[in-house]
């Protein structure tokens, strides 16, 4: 089936480690995004990406980084430059240009900092 | 850039219909209303999106006002399983999606 892989479900780590959290799809889309979430919080974008090799900032960069090499990937790094990295991260997918191509989610990582 | 607005928390009896608001004041012309779920610890979920007509799907129907400053999502016959966190969310130019916090939906038995 087509969608969206996010990996690893559940993530421990210590203060001053860097992590990277995987998102693959499968769904032939352009455009990829990661959103972050705090308890009792909406989604705040991160990082997107509109095409291979190309990406933006979102409202709250600072202290991740991403890469877009293929189609189908768009990690994304935690850095230990990141003040409260304990959230729940989700990446997204869709069609790039305009229309009306929604988002398409995965089931998110929860990263916690020890 | 637009943004939307929505109470933070709904009751709705079950089987009833629920209505949740939505206000985006300042939306341009192109942009589309969409609307999403979250249940606890998941990926949101699709539901239903728009631009200027009201739409209808298997799951809602959404309802856009004649100035496009605010919308509605129905729910016509509302289950427990339909409780959760209910995003508003306009598709800026650029293709960005701008989520705001939300209305939790709570369907009391």
């Amino acid at each position: 089936d087509g969608g969206i892989t996010q990996s690893p479900k559940y993530l421990f780590r210590k203060e001053g480690q860097n992590v990277t959290l995987s998102c693959e799809q499968n769904l032939n889309h352009d455009a990829m995004y990661w959103y972050r979430q705090d308890p009792g919080q909406g989604l705040r974008l991160i990082y997107y990406s509109q095409i291979v090799n190309d990406f933006q900032k979102g409202d709250i960069a600072e202290g991740y980084s991403v890469s877009r090499e293929k189609k189908e990937s768009f990690p994304l790094t935690v850095t230990s430059a990141q003040k409260n990295p304990t959230a729940f991260y989700l990446c997204a997918s869709s069609i790039w240009g305009r229309g009306t191509g929604e988002l398409f989610f995965g089931e998110g990582s929860r990263l916690t900092v020890l | 850039d637009a943004k939307t607005t929505q109470p933070p928390s709904m009751d709705c009896a079950e089987g009833r219909a629920a209505n949740l608001p939505c206000n985006h004041s300042t939306i341009s012309g192109n942009e589309y209303v969409y609307w999403y779920r979250q249940i606890h610890s998941q990926g949101p979920q699709y539901i239903i999106h728009g631009l200027k007509n009201n739409e209808t799907n298997e799951m809602a129907s959404l309802i856009i006002t004649e100035d496009r400053k605010s919308s509605t999502l129905i729910l016509p016959h509302a289950t427990l399983r339909d409780t959760a966190v209910y995003y508003c969310i306009v598709r800026i130019t650029g293709n960005q999606f701008y989520f705001g916090t939300g209305t939790s939906l709570t369907v009391i038995p």
